[in-house]
């Protein structure tokens, strides 16, 4: 099955720096990655809609220039908190369409980044 | 807008079967998956239903009816393992490949 690898699986930072997640496909070429934040017992809620060679798409209420998003290569995407504050403290997931594409929406997912701002 | 609620805990014993239920309100969608996730992992896809009717893999069995925005997953032979949380979701027409997901369900499996 598709690998998604995500790195660093937990950070600890100050208020005010910047973190940057990775998020590569192993076995596979990903077009599309996907961005989730997930607070404890909650659900996963979609930040962005990270795309190879443009600009990402971000729903509705995340800040551009908060979380910073770049996919430079089919088989990475990354996810930058800029200026990073206690309230940004979470769980963030990528996640990559499976191939073959095909009728079912199959989406491998990384292991998460557990950020603490401090 | 798009909701999809499920029960937020489900508690059930060891080789015991669970149905963890998924009403939804959506505008049009392909089909509803489940993806299964314990604490501090990620999620994995569990099952698939483009269409109505029931799907089986292994002792997990997923089901839909469109036309009473309702889904649930079946587990069978409950195993500690499988406590975890599990997600219903849902590609919505027109929202290209992006997934939207469901309140979730903690499931706990007791001796």
């Amino acid at each position: 099955g598709a690998v998604v690898s995500q790195h660093p699986s937990w950070v600890i930072c100050k208020s005010g720096t910047s973190v940057k997640i990775e998020c590569r496909s192993l076995d596979f070429q990903a077009t599309t990655m996907f961005w989730y934040r997930q607070f404890p017992k909650q659900s996963l809620m979609l930040m962005a809609t990270s795309n190879e060679g443009s600009k990402a798409t971000y729903e509705q209420g995340v800040e551009k220039d908060k979380f910073l998003i770049n996919h430079a290569s089919l088989t990475l995407s990354t996810l930058t908190v800029t200026s990073a504050h206690p309230e940004d403290s979470s769980f963030y997931i990528c996640s990559a369409r499976g191939l073959p594409l095909g009728a079912k929406n199959i989406q491998y997912f990384g292991a998460g980044t557990r950020l603490s701002v401090l | 807008g798009q909701s999809l609620e499920q029960p937020s805990e489900v508690t059930a014993v060891e080789g015991a079967i669970v149905q963890i239920n998924c009403t939804y309100q959506t505008s049009g969608f392909y089909g509803l998956s489940w993806y299964q996730q314990h604490d501090g992992g990620a999620p994995t896809f569990l099952s698939y239903n483009a269409l109505d009717g029931l799907e089986e893999t292994g002792r997990f069995s997923s089901f839909l009816s469109r036309s009473d925005s309702y889904g649930y997953l079946l587990l069978q032979e409950l195993q500690m393992k499988d406590s975890a949380s599990y997600f219903c979701a849902v590609g919505l027409t027109g929202g290209g490949n992006k997934l939207t997901f469901g309140t979730g369900t903690q499931l706990k499996v007791e001796l």
